[in-house]
């Protein structure tokens, strides 16, 4: 059975970093098929994708926001950490993490995390 | 980057068949992917790979990609089809996921 968690703090301050973390049971994030990805969510608006980590430790950003993200993963403890730094009251949303499955050009996220939603206000 | 374009609100009768699409250039080049989002939860994968179902998924639901648009197709929409539904795609340009804009599926 696959799942995946996040976890993280549901209230940040402007300008602090945020640290969430995606705890998966199910599949190995060696796994040469898969990866996770972070993915939010602003009140009443559209997904949008963050960043993506795979089991060769690739890694990707949203251009709009890479000076801003890191993603890291541990396979031993099935976790994968985004951190977002210099939070803003616009950054609030809810956080998922989805896993990733490769496909031939392309891939989709076939299992999420309930996901979190994190307050950014002072 | 690549844009996804899909229409904000559909509405269906009960028993009648609700078509969601989405727009891209090109976009019957690239495998289309199908989420939908109830109130208060996380997305579900309802199509992948244009056309394909996962498991669970009733056949009801059914995808198609041509030319510049995809379609998500619900056949004999029910009251628990009312949901938000968003495409996505592969794009190797900039960023690697794109979503569309989301639509907002009301069954009347």
């Amino acid at each position: 059975q696959v799942t995946l968690k996040e976890s993280g703090p549901v209230l940040v301050k402007p300008t602090e970093t945020l640290t969430l973390t995606c705890t998966v049971s199910g599949f190995s994030l060696s796994n040469a098929r898969m990866g996770v990805s972070w993915i939010r969510q602003p009140p009443g608006k559209a997904l949008e994708w963050l960043a993506h980590i795979f089991s060769n430790d690739e890694k990707s950003y949203s251009t709009s926001l890479k000076s801003r993200l890191t993603i890291s993963k541990d396979t031993s403890k099935s976790q994968v950490v985004l951190t977002m730094t210099n939070m803003d009251p616009v950054d609030t949303a809810t956080y998922y993490c989805a896993r990733i499955i490769v496909g031939a050009f392309t891939y989709y996220f076939d299992y999420w995390g309930q996901g979190t939603l994190v307050t950014v206000s002072s | 980057s690549y844009v996804l374009t899909q229409p904000p609100s559909v509405s269906v009768a009960p028993g009648k068949t609700a078509r969601i699409t989405c727009g891209g250039n090109n976009i019957g080049s690239k495998s289309v992917h199908w989420y939908q989002q109830k109130p208060g939860q996380a997305p579900v994968l309802v199509i992948y790979y244009d056309s394909d179902r996962p498991s669970g998924i009733p056949e009801r639901f059914s995808g198609s990609n041509s030319g510049n648009t995809a379609t998500l197709t619900i056949s004999r929409v029910e009251a628990g089809d009312e949901a938000d539904y968003y495409c996505q795609v592969w794009d190797s340009s900039s960023d690697p996921v794109v979503f569309g804009g989301g639509t907002k599926l009301t069954v009347l």
